[in-house]
């Protein structure tokens, strides 16, 4: 059964670089769309980006200037950073595999996630 | 960006009841739209695919429909464990958009 498991510092400064690997484990990173998502207390829900094993992505307009997603295939793993921070960037952090039905995306397995804060 | 809105924002409802979740969305989407479960500290769930294609060991009572801009939710007989938050998301184009949440609250 393939799970997801995030993990980085839980404790961010202001204008420094938030990074959270995925790891991906009871099956393979390849032939998958693999996603961040993340979700400020209390809050809804925020697309972030995705990647795809071969290494494309695909960003959030409102973050892409800050964000950057990889993929390390050997470690079956996928990587966030995210740039210049700030106390809006204080979040729970999704990682989520991205499946297709046809034509339609949807994210249908989804890591426990991880509470990342952004303060001095 | 495709804006999702849906209604109600909160929900009170009993055991056995029959409720209904409507999203929204600011254009056309066809039969992109998808929902979730959300309970407390916990990572959402997906529940409804393609607007109306139930996941694999989600419950019958749950249902979807709609297309173009309109789509609702369906609990056909509420159930303890279906207490929870309940968010709509379209993949029609990104960003990928999520509605606002829907809180289904015990009366």
């Amino acid at each position: 059964q393939v799970q997801l498991q995030e993990s980085g510092p839980g404790l961010v400064k202001p204008s420094e670089t938030l990074s959270l690997t995925c790891t991906v484990s009871g099956g393979s990173i390849s032939t998958y769309y693999w996603s961040w998502i993340r979700q400020p207390p209390g809050k809804g829900l925020e697309w972030i980006g995705y990647i795809y094993y071969s290494g494309s992505t695909n960003y959030n307009p409102s973050l892409k200037s800050r964000v950057t997603i990889s993929v390390d295939t050997s470690k079956n793993q996928f990587s966030l950073k995210l740039t210049s921070v700030t106390t809006a960037d204080t979040a729970v952090y999704y990682c989520a595999r991205r499946a297709v039905a046809g034509s339609n995306w949807y994210f249908d397995l989804w890591g426990r996630g991880t509470l990342v804060t952004v303060s001095s | 960006d495709i804006q999702m809105t849906q209604s109600p924002s909160s929900l009170s409802a009993s055991v056995g009841d029959r409720v209904t979740i409507t999203c929204r969305a600011s254009q056309s989407i066809s039969r992109y739209l998808n929902w979730y479960q959300q309970k407390p500290g916990k990572a959402p769930k997906l529940l409804i695919y393609g607007a109306s294609s139930l996941q694999s060991g989600v419950p019958s009572r749950f249902s979807g429909s709609g297309s173009g801009t309109d789509f609702t939710l369906t609990i056909s007989s509420l159930q303890p464990e279906d207490f929870a938050t309940y968010y709509c998301q379209q993949s029609y184009s990104t960003p990928n958009t999520f509605g606002q949440g829907t809180r289904l609250e015990i009366k």
